[in-house]
């Protein structure tokens, strides 16, 4: 139990253009959903927070209008970067937290997608 | 504020050797600890938790105990294996009342030649 996918896998867009990158939670509903930004060889860094029918909340220093989040239903939330420049290119990586888990979401443990590698020429 | 501190890396061990790797931790309140590991590519996978003081978190040969008075969540491993190498990242967890959010140490590589 307690998967998380995320499409694509990978990513190459050109610069300008906008890419839509998709985390669903396969066999649970999500609350909350995170989606982080890492680049090679560093850590993860926290972008923002969705609860599933508000709206998100940005990390300071992340522009909201260049990473739109949406999270419209409690199994999906998505991801556009806008107007994607070659620093935009990196690994983003999302994590649900949900109800109906073993633990109950007072264990408040997040369950990790697979990551996108975004590339932008 | 909450911060997480890991040793640095890259940590080379040759196979069937001991692992250790330090963490230690600044919060308020009482977070829960984690270590997750990520393989190469690969999104993060939980290895081990501990959610109060003096709990031990185990799983596959790996183990970390909860020390609030050193305020630490090392973790050990009696014997390596090649398949061990990833880079693995501390972590904790703020009350799901401060937002909930998981804050990580920077990840330490480590790598096991046979």
């Amino acid at each position: 139990g307690a998967v998380v996918s995320q499409h694509p896998s990978r990513v190459i867009c050109k610069s300008g253009t906008s890419v839509k990158i998709e985390c669903r939670s396969l066999d649970f509903q999500a609350t909350t959903m995170f989606w982080y930004r890492q680049f090679p060889k560093q850590s993860l860094m926290l972008m923002a927070t969705s609860n599933e029918g508000s709206k998100a909340t940005y990390e300071q220093g992340v522009e909201k209008d260049k990473f739109l989040i949406n999270h419209a239903s409690l199994t999906l939330s998505t991801l556009t970067v806008t107007s994607a420049h070659p620093e935009d290119s990196s690994f983003y990586i999302c994590s649900a937290v949900g109800s109906g888990l073993a633990g109950g979401s007072s264990s408040y443990e997040q369950y990790f997608g697979p990551g996108t590698r975004l590339t932008v020429t | 504020g909450d911060s997480v501190t890991q040793m640095e890396g890259p940590v080379t061990l040759s196979e069937e050797a001991f692992l250790t790797i330090n963490c230690t931790y600044t919060a308020t309140g009482y977070p829960s600890l984690f270590w997750y590991v990520q393989y190469p590519g690969e999104g993060l996978q939980l290895l081990l938790k501990a959610t109060k003081a003096d709990d031990k978190g185990s799983n596959k040969g790996f183990e970390a105990t909860y020390r609030k008075e050193t305020t630490s969540f090392h973790l050990e491993k009696g014997s390596v294996q090649v398949s061990d190498s990833a880079v693995y990242f501390c972590a904790l967890t703020l009350p799901y009342n401060q937002g909930g959010k998981l804050i990580f140490g920077q990840g330490t590589e480590l790598s096991v030649k046979p």
